[in-house]
């Protein structure tokens, strides 16, 4: 069966910093991946996704992340981190059908 | 802009009660999800629905029912509640076909159940 594994409960970095999420998968064949962003009271919001082709992907509001297969993992960075990036993010993988399964979450609180 | 809509921001319900939640899209999407979201494990799959009429259980589907009798409306429904479902619902549609197709969520309705 296959999980996702999101290490970090909880993150704080100062507004300016990188920031690396980081998300660890188990899964058989080759995997679809998904980051999403849950701002306070909103639901989520798909950030980027990888399913083939260049294993750096880019997505929404200055984040990417980079696919290694060899480590299983799927894990998100931005270079510059703004106040306005404190929310929870889920890690996601999709298999075969309608099923996507979620990581339990990394909650990122943004030092002004 | 596409919508997912949740009827309820807040819910409160006693022990024993019939709960709907409901949730519409406008998307014109053939897939609608039911999550649950408690603190420290994620969000849970509880029951999809794939085309009108059409359902598949997913992880945690005790106590759970699901209703879609027309293709924007996917109804959620705790045929007594407890209070062990105390938790954030929510609803999200997509397209159907390929498996990378993403998720629209809607904003989410916290049940509480005393």
């Amino acid at each position: 069966a296959q999980s996702v594994t999101q290490p970090d409960i909880h993150i704080t970095v100062s507004e300016g910093a990188s920031l690396e999420l980081r998300c660890n998968y188990s899964y058989g064949a080759t995997p679809y991946l998904f980051w999403y962003v849950q701002s306070p009271g909103q639901g989520l919001q798909l950030l980027l996704k990888y399913f083939s082709g260049d294993t750096l992907v880019q997505g929404i509001k200055g984040f990417e992340a980079e696919f290694k297969r060899s480590q299983s993992s799927f894990n998100l960075r931005k270079p510059s981190v703004h106040w306005s990036d404190a929310a929870e993010y889920f890690c996601a993988v999709g298999e075969g059908g309608n099923k996507l399964t979620f990581g339990t979450g990394t909650q990122l609180k943004v030092e002004l | 802009d596409v919508k997912v809509t949740q009827s309820s921001r807040y819910l409160v319900k006693r022990t024993g009660e019939k709960v709907f939640l409901e949730c519409v899209q406008d998307m014109d999407h053939e897939n609608m999800f039911w999550y649950r979201q408690d603190p420290g494990l994620g969000l849970r799959l509880i029951y999809f629905s794939y085309d009108v009429k059409m359902k598949e259980k997913g992880d945690i589907p005790e106590g759970y029912s699901v209703s879609r009798e027309k293709k924007e409306r996917f109804s959620l429904i705790l045929e007594s509640a407890s209070t062990n479902q105390t938790s954030m619902y929510l609803c999200a549609s997509r397209r159907a076909g390929a498996r990378g197709e993403k998720l629209f969520f809607g904003s989410g309705t916290q049940l509480s159940v005393l």
